[in-house]
């Protein structure tokens, strides 16, 4: 199985800043590797795929880079709905693998 | 616009089956384009996908769960269902359905379903 690791598990930011989550594949994944966005009690939500294409309707201060075992989700100016829980998933082989998770909290 | 949801016992006892279905509306279960799966969520951790499956019947498990996992189609009622047995404690859970592109999901899973929370307990 590939390993998702992600990081920080969690990071306290404010309103305006700039925010990078960290994704990192055990193996090689080319760029197949999907972000998504989690608020409480709802449903994951994706915002990027495969790797550093956004979603229809997804705000362009979203951006995701990256390729074979290193993946960066970059927020460039945190807005008060950003805050939430961001998931990486790799889409290269199965089974199919998320990251564990990082909460942006203020 | 297509949307999933999710439906089921809440409440399932040890060692028992836990049943799922997930019935899909505006748009056709039988699209030759997607796959249709199912991701769980324990309370306060992270996602793990359990399965998959082709309107076909195709399916693929993650190994991790496969030798209790069951997951099926019904093209004429726009659904597909999953079976789970011999449930613990562990298997407590949100349970998500959502559509993918690829068998390993290359588009990423879009769109989700609302969620069902399933909870072993006797």
């Amino acid at each position: 199985d590939i390993q998702m690791t992600q990081s920080p598990s969690s990071v306290s930011a404010s309103v305006g800043d700039r925010v990078t989550i960290t994704c990192r594949a055990s193996q090689g994944i080319s760029n197949w590797l999907a972000w998504y966005q989690q608020k409480p009690g709802k449903a994951p939500k994706l915002l990027i795929y495969p790797a550093s294409s956004l979603q229809s309707g997804v705000p362009s201060r979203f951006s995701g880079s990256g390729s074979a075992t290193d993946f960066t989700l970059t927020i460039s100016s945190l807005q008060p709905e950003d805050f939430a829980t961001y998931y990486c998933q790799q889409a290269n082989s199965v089974p199919l693998t998320f990251g564990g998770g990082t909460k942006v909290q203020i | 616009q297509l949307q999933l949801q999710e439906s089921g016992p809440g409440l399932v006892k040890p060692s028992e089956t836990l049943s799922l279905t997930c019935t899909v509306s505006g748009g056709s279960i039988s699209s030759s384009s997607y796959y249709w799966g199912w991701i769980r969520q324990p309370p306060g951790k992270g996602l793990e996908w359990i399965g998959s499956i082709f309107y076909s019947g195709s399916t693929y498990y993650n190994p991790s769960l496969k030798s209790r996992v069951t997951i099926s189609v019904d093209t004429s009622k726009n659904q597909f269902s999953l079976k789970l047995g011999s449930v613990t404690a562990a298997d407590t859970a949100v349970y998500y359905c959502a559509r993918h592109a690829g068998a390993a999901a290359a588009n990423g899973f879009d769109p989700w379903g609302q969620g069902t929370l399933a909870t072993v307990s006797s």
